[in-house]
């Protein structure tokens, strides 16, 4: 799997749109984009995952280039609740064998202040 | 749904016993993750089951770690004799079929101390 590149923190104020970048520069054709966080003491938890198109849901939107080789996790009004290390992920999507791994790397941690 | 379920939560042993950490999956869940949690080392995976059958186990750091799936609702991940470095904390996580979106569903832990 590709290797994924993330700004070790970030803070951003409460109420305010949270840009978390990552770099994939070495991804391929057939790798997805996944972003997990883990707020503090907790499991990992799901957010997004995209191929190519951007992508929304009811916690995040995922934006990423047209090249594929970085994307932005998009928190649109974060919360002190959203506090958390962020971890972005690149995972090949076939079926069954080593590629069900998630090789989670260091993350960024969000800061979300008052 | 109650999620990911994992037991004990926190566990503190003595070196040289065993410990005995056990995961309940997510009913319907194919594929169940048993990952370790460091400071020094981030999120690792130490191995995989998919229907109950081991995939991968080439992230379980030594014979002393062994884990098994007897059915579908039930796994455990063993460690004997147990040492101060085993001190972590253990995540197990589960995924329905990959083909859909290969989502992994994460427990909220158990916290080993080794002493």
């Amino acid at each position: 799997d590709a290797k994924t590149t993330q700004p070790p923190s970030m803070d951003c104020a409460e109420g305010r749109a949270a840009n978390l970048p990552c770099n994939h520069s070495t991804i391929s054709g057939n790798e997805y984009v996944y972003w997990y966080r883990q707020i503090h003491s907790q499991g990992p938890q799901y957010i997004i995952h995209g191929l190519k198109n951007n992508e929304t849901n009811e916690m995040a939107s995922l934006i990423i280039t047209e090249d594929r080789k970085s994307s932005t996790l998009i928190l649109p009004h974060a919360t002190l609740r959203d506090t958390a290390v962020y971890y972005c992920i690149v995972r090949v999507a076939n079926y069954g064998g080593a590629t069900n791994k998630l090789i989670f790397g260091t993350g960024t941690l969000l800061a979300v202040q008052p | 749904d109650a999620g990911v379920i994992q037991s004990p939560r926190h566990e503190v042993t003595e070196m040289g016993q065993e410990v005995t950490l056990r995961c309940k999956p997510i009913s319907g869940h194919d594929y169940l993750f048993w990952y370790r949690q460091t400071m020094m080392r981030g999120l690792e995976l130490l191995i995989y089951f998919n229907n109950n059958v081991p995939i991968d186990d080439s992230g379980m750091p030594e014979d002393r770690f062994s884990a098994k799936m007897p059915n579908a609702s039930f796994s455990t991940l063993k460690i004997q004799p147990s040492e101060p470095r085993d001190s972590a904390v253990y995540f197990c996580a589960s995924s329905p079929d990959p083909s859909a979106d290969g989502t992994q569903y994460f427990g909220p832990g158990t916290r080993l101390l080794v002493l």
